[in-house]
């Protein structure tokens, strides 16, 4: 079993639309959890860190649950500019702030 | 702040030949720097951990004496892969935690990585 699972994509959807990533870790001893976003060819970045509470950002919302290791990314009123590759991520927790990436989901929007 | 650079961006040699890839922390200090390797449609595999001043931390499957990693200063890791082979070929990144940073244990800073292309 991969240590950070995603849904595999990709998603295509209309600008406006609402889309959803869902994301399992493996690891119940995980600190941290991340969704970063990547660009074809480019390094990814940090969209947002996810906490326990629940967050939001502007039109982005993640959600954590710990007892069940799902994290999830909602995304409000998608623009043709949020079309990447969104990847799930968990810290290891062994001593060295070890990142571990899902796979990604890849999202498409289109006009 | 916290950028990260890598040097250089493409690379592009023949089997057999060897590759240094240089990767800074411009505006901080880094203890620990992160190398990372990307196949086409992949996720990131973090191959090793970087400490200055100590040898580097390698993951299972990544061998030490194809991938050599120098971590000499506080800004400043180095990946080398030796005898580079076409299935080298990858887009390999780095990331530094800032030291002494209250939010390092959490974040990492990427480079915008190096695309291996090895004939």
């Amino acid at each position: 079993r991969k240590e950070v699972e995603q849904d595999p994509g990709p998603f295509n959807v209309p600008e406006g639309a609402t889309v959803a990533f869902n994301c399992t870790y493996s690891n119940s001893a995980s600190q941290s959890f991340f969704w970063y976003r990547q660009d074809c060819r480019k390094e990814p970045k940090l969209l947002m860190s996810v906490y326990s509470s629940g967050n939001e950002d502007g039109r982005f919302t993640a959600q954590l649950n710990r007892a069940s290791q799902y994290i999830s990314l909602l995304i409000r009123d998608s623009k043709l500019s949020d079309s990447a590759t969104y990847l799930c991520v968990v810290n290891s927790f062994g001593g060295y702030n070890k990142l571990i990436f899902g796979a990604g989901t890849r999202l498409a929007v289109h006009p | 702040g916290a950028v990260v650079s890598q040097h250089p961006s493409w690379v592009i040699c023949k089997s057999g030949t060897s590759v240094k890839i240089e990767c800074r922390s411009l505006d901080f200090q880094a203890t620990t720097m992160f190398w990372y390797r990307q196949f086409p449609k992949q996720s990131l595999m973090l191959m090793a951990t970087s400490n200055e001043g100590s040898k580097a931390t390698y993951e299972q499957g990544v061998e030490k004496d194809k991938f050599l990693i120098n971590h000499a200063s506080l800004t400043l890791s180095t990946l080398t892969v030796t005898s580079a082979h076409p299935e080298d070929s990858s887009f390999y990144i780095c990331s530094a935690t800032p030291y002494g940073d209250s939010r390092s244990y959490n974040e990492q800073f990427f480079g915008p990585g190096t695309r291996l292309t090895v004939l």
